[in-house]
């Protein structure tokens, strides 16, 4: 079956560094990838996503790059603030008998010190 | 604005009741889901609905019922055959269910079975 694996948690960072948080995945077919992120408290607002080979999704400066030799979409960003604290989670869409189920991996906590 | 509501925002149940969550959408989307959220875990599939009068189990919906009587609307009911319903309930809503859809979330109802 599908699945996705998200790199453990929790990450703590300082204000500026560079983020990475490594996604791989399992599927049959050609899957979309997607990121979301989940403040306390709230539901899930996607980051950005990515429909096919060597795709690169972005949005407010986080990038993920669609790889399918490695199975990958690993989430960067390259200076992380305060307010980027909160949970990750990548997610994938699959055809067949996946039809119009989300995969989640198992999130990632980020916490951002100042 | 357009978006997905979902209400209560918190929601407490004594053993042996049944609770129904509401979820409502102006998107003007015809797929709506149900995904339940536990701690450090990722979401997991409930039931979704494609269109009007019609719905999927998804991965767990033993205890759950739903109906979808309106565009707009797709009720979640946890009866009392679910065992263990303390959890993050959380509805989504796309265009349809290709695999490139993206699903938007609402803010979620946390239910606690006391």
């Amino acid at each position: 079956g599908n699945s996705v694996t998200q790199m453990e948690g929790p990450v703590t960072l300082s204000e500026e560094a560079f983020l990475t948080i490594n996604c791989t995945y399992t599927a049959t077919g050609y899957p979309s990838l997607f990121w979301y992120v989940q403040y306390p408290g709230e539901g899930l607002q996607l980051l950005l996503k990515a429909t096919k080979a060597d795709d690169k999704g972005s949005n407010k400066g986080f990038e993920a790059t669609y790889r399918k030799e490695t199975t990958s979409f690993h989430l960067e960003k390259g200076s992380v603030q305060v307010s980027d604290s909160a949970v990750y989670f990548c997610a994938l869409a699959a055809g067949g008998t996946s039809y119009g189920k989300l995969t989640f991996g198992q999130g990632t906590i980020l916490t951002v010190h100042p | 604005d357009g978006g997905i509501t979902q209400s209560p925002k918190y929601l407490f149940r004594k053993e042996g009741q049944n609770v129904t969550l509401s979820c409502e959408q102006n998107l003007n989307h015809d797929a709506m889901y149900w995904y339940r959220q536990d701690p450090g875990q990722g979401l997991r599939l409930i039931y979704y609905s494609q269109i009007v009068n019609d719905f999927q189990k998804g991965d767990i919906a033993e205890g759950y019922s739903v109906s979808r009587e309106k565009k707009e609307s797709f009720p979640l009911t946890v009866t009392s055959a679910q065992k263990n319903p303390t959890a993050f309930y959380l509805c989504a809503s796309s265009t349809g269910l290709a695999v490139t859809d993206t699903q938007y979330f609402g803010p979620g109802t946390r239910l606690t079975v006391l």
